[in-house]
């Protein structure tokens, strides 16, 4: 099975600061990956489809790019709402497995 | 208006089996995939299994054995049953309809 690796495991981060989040496929997926935003207590909320495809309503500081087996999320100017977990997974092909995810913390 | 609803027991003894519902409005499950993804207290997301539009299942290989997937069109519901629970099953339980949207989530609690 392919494993989704993401690093780091955590970041904090300064309001209006650049971030870049990685995420690993032990396999060539092309592009089909998917990142997630989870804030506590709620339901995760798509942000990118196929790798760089920003969901609707998403604001266009978020950024996903990469091919193949190397991916990042990145986020312009980050604000203090950004602050969550953000998880990527396979989205093409059983298992949709997902990486053990990324927090981001605003200082 | 797509929406996802889980509903289910809070507790859930070790050794029973588990029976969630995920009802559904905005899209029909003829044409659109529902899968279950969970998430233990303070952890991460963990796929458990799909239904696609043509009723075929997939599951994570890891629950395959415990896991079923099934489905009721006319209710426009998604159940998973999964059997022989543990305590390391205690997690959030969501349904969602492929990428986007998710439930709300449902939390079980394997504990006698």
């Amino acid at each position: 099975n392919i494993v989704m690796t993401q690093s780091p495991k955590s970041m904090s981060i300064s309001v209006g600061d650049r971030v870049t989040m990685n995420c690993k496929a032990s396999q060539n997926v092309g592009n089909n990956i998917a990142w997630y935003q989870q804030k506590p207590g709620q339901s995760p909320k798509l942000l990118i489809y196929y790798a760089s495809n920003r969901y609707t309503g998403v604001p266009d500081r978020f950024t996903g790019g990469g091919y193949g087996t190397d991916f990042t999320l990145t986020i312009n100017s980050v604000q203090a709402e950004d602050a969550a977990f953000y998880y990527c997974q396979r989205i093409y092909n059983s298992p949709f497995t997902f990486g053990s995810g990324t927090k981001l913390e605003i200082k | 208006q797509v929406q996802l609803k889980e509903s289910g027991p809070g507790l859930v003894q070790p050794s029973q089996t588990l029976s969630l519902t995920c009802t559904v409005s905005g899209f029909s499950l003829t044409s659109n995939s529902v899968h279950w993804v969970r998430q233990p207290p303070g952890k991460g997301l963990e796929w458990m299994g799909g239904i696609w539009g043509d009723g075929s299942t997939d599951y994570n290989s890891a629950l395959k054995s415990r896991l079923s997937i099934s489905r009721d069109t006319s209710k426009s519901q998604v159940f998973l049953k999964m059997n022989s629970l543990q305590t390391d099953d205690t997690a959030i339980y969501f349904c969602t309809r492929r990428l986007q949207p998710w439930g709300q989530g449902v939390m079980v609690t394997v504990s006698s």
